[in-house]
């Protein structure tokens, strides 16, 4: 496909379960971000990754949030142990190359819902 | 602490009106400025700002920078009930992780 996509779409879980969420970056796209957006607030950086560069993790909000990625392809975000307050909207986007250009192109999202 | 403020949070108008959307930063090492258009949960991409006083134009949509005073406005002239939406303003940082810093949005709605 032309686009980020994501899955899934929605998910919904009880508190103290792991989840995972997955992202395909755009072919040939060596960056790619992952971010969080809660109910009516704007885009919280999560982590960056930059082809086989070490990962920039500094915008994860504890240790039970972790992210993966394999070369310049699929991408997974899983948290662990689950709360209410990770209810959200996860946000993949990847860009051409973190140093050239910051245009990001994002992906639909998973709507995450903790119960 | 970097930060990006947008404003109005919340604008209401008719359809055919002309809009100003507002986004401020202070930030250290700014790069670029960027505009997105959020209608359900992927914002897509409208403008990316680097200099100061160069106005991007497409269709109805517009953007300047002001580096300066520290700021950018978004205008949408001729609204259509199709710009209803929340607009993203998000700041690029020259910085070993190209993230973004993203402004809290504005909800634009277009009544008929």
């Amino acid at each position: 496909g032309a686009g980020v996509s994501q899955s899934p779409s929605n998910k919904v879980t009880e508190k103290g379960k792991d989840v995972e969420l997955r992202c395909d970056p755009i072919s040939g796209h060596t960056a790619l971000y992952w971010y969080r957006q809660r109910l009516g607030q704007g885009l919280e950086f999560l982590i960056y990754f930059q082809g086989n560069s070490a990962p920039d993790k500094s915008g994860l909000p504890s240790d039970r949030f972790s992210a993966e990625r394999t070369g310049e392809s699929v991408s997974t975000l899983t948290i662990q142990r689950t709360q209410q307050e990770d209810s959200a909207v996860y946000l993949c986007a990847s860009s051409l190359s973190g140093v050239r250009t910051d245009t990001q192109y994002f992906g639909p999202g998973t709507r995450l819902t903790v119960l | 602490e970097d930060k990006v403020v947008q404003s109005p949070l919340s604008l209401v108008v008719h359809e055919g009106d002309t809009v100003t959307l507002n986004c401020s930063y202070e930030v250290t090492n700014f790069r670029s400025l960027l505009w997105y258009k959020q209608e359900k949960k992927a914002p897509t991409f409208l403008f990316m700002l680097t200099s100061s006083g160069i106005e991007k134009k497409s269709g109805r949509l517009s953007s300047i920078l002001d580096k300066k005073e520290l700021f950018s406005i978004l205008n949408i002239t001729a609204t259509q009930t199709g710009d209803s939406a929340v607009y993203l303003c998000a700041v690029g940082l020259i910085q070993g992780a190209q993230k973004l810093v993203f402004g809290q949005g504005t909800r634009l709605t277009i009544n008929p």
